[in-house]
């Protein structure tokens, strides 16, 4: 069975520093994985989406790898800001028969604060 | 861009009232996904519908209907609300077709209290 894990469940970093936030999955066979972002009382919104056959995706200050052999995925936020404040949380789409291959897994996240 | 509309962002329901909350994507896409998210549980599914008319339940259907009668459109029914119900509720939605194939993309979140 797939289990997302995120760790830490909290972080608190500085303004302006370079982080990474892990993410890894119990079962090399999946489809992709995502990171989102959600903002308290707020839906998630998607940050990035690797395919399974992708090592890596880049938008902006963000940057998520993913290495399936080894189960994990990170995400590297640069120069991080107060705005970057949130939880953030992966999910990947394992690869299943029938029906399950439409669910995806969800970590329970990890909060971030950026203090000014 | 891809935008997943949810009717209402706050509800207030008795114990016992039929609660309806509708969900709208303007992008075309065959998947639809009901999820409620809970302090400590984290996101759990409770349907999904991967074409019209077509639903399968999820992890946490008990409670809980659905209604897909057309393809923008997915609606997540209480037949009787109870305490236990009290959640935020997330619709996504996705498509297997085009570039970004599976990429989830959700509503603003529903937040209901049933008293």
């Amino acid at each position: 069975k797939q289990e997302v894990t995120q760790i830490p469940a909290a972080l608190s970093v500085p303004e302006g520093e370079n982080l990474v936030l892990n993410c890894s999955f119990t079962d090399s066979a999946i489809y992709n994985l995502q990171w989102f972002r959600q903002d308290p009382g707020k839906g998630l919104t998607s940050l990035l989406l690797i395919q399974s056959s992708q090592r890596e995706q880049t938008s902006g200050r963000l940057n998520a790898s993913l290495d399936k052999s080894s189960g994990r995925s990170t995400l590297y936020i640069a120069a991080s800001q107060p705005g970057d404040s949130a939880t953030y949380l992966c999910a990947v789409r394992p690869v299943n028969l029938g029906s399950g291959t439409y669910k995806y897994i969800f970590g329970t996240g990890t909060r971030l604060k950026v203090l000014a | 861009d891809v935008k997943v509309t949810q009717s209402s962002r706050y509800l207030v329901k008795r114990t016992g009232e039929k609660v309806f909350l509708e969900c709208v994507q303007d992008m075309d896409h065959e998947n639809m996904f009901w999820y409620r998210q809970d302090p400590g549980l984290g996101l759990r599914l409770i349907y999904f519908s991967y074409d019209v008319k077509m639903k399968e339940k999820g992890d946490i259907p008990e409670g809980y209907s659905v209604s897909r009668e057309k393809k923008e459109r997915f609606s997540l029914i209480l037949e009787s609300a109870s305490t236990n119900q009290t959640s935020m509720y997330l619709c996504a939605s996705s498509s297997d077709r085009r570039w970004g194939a599976g990429e989830l993309f959700f509503g603003e979140g529903s937040r209901l209290t049933v008293l």
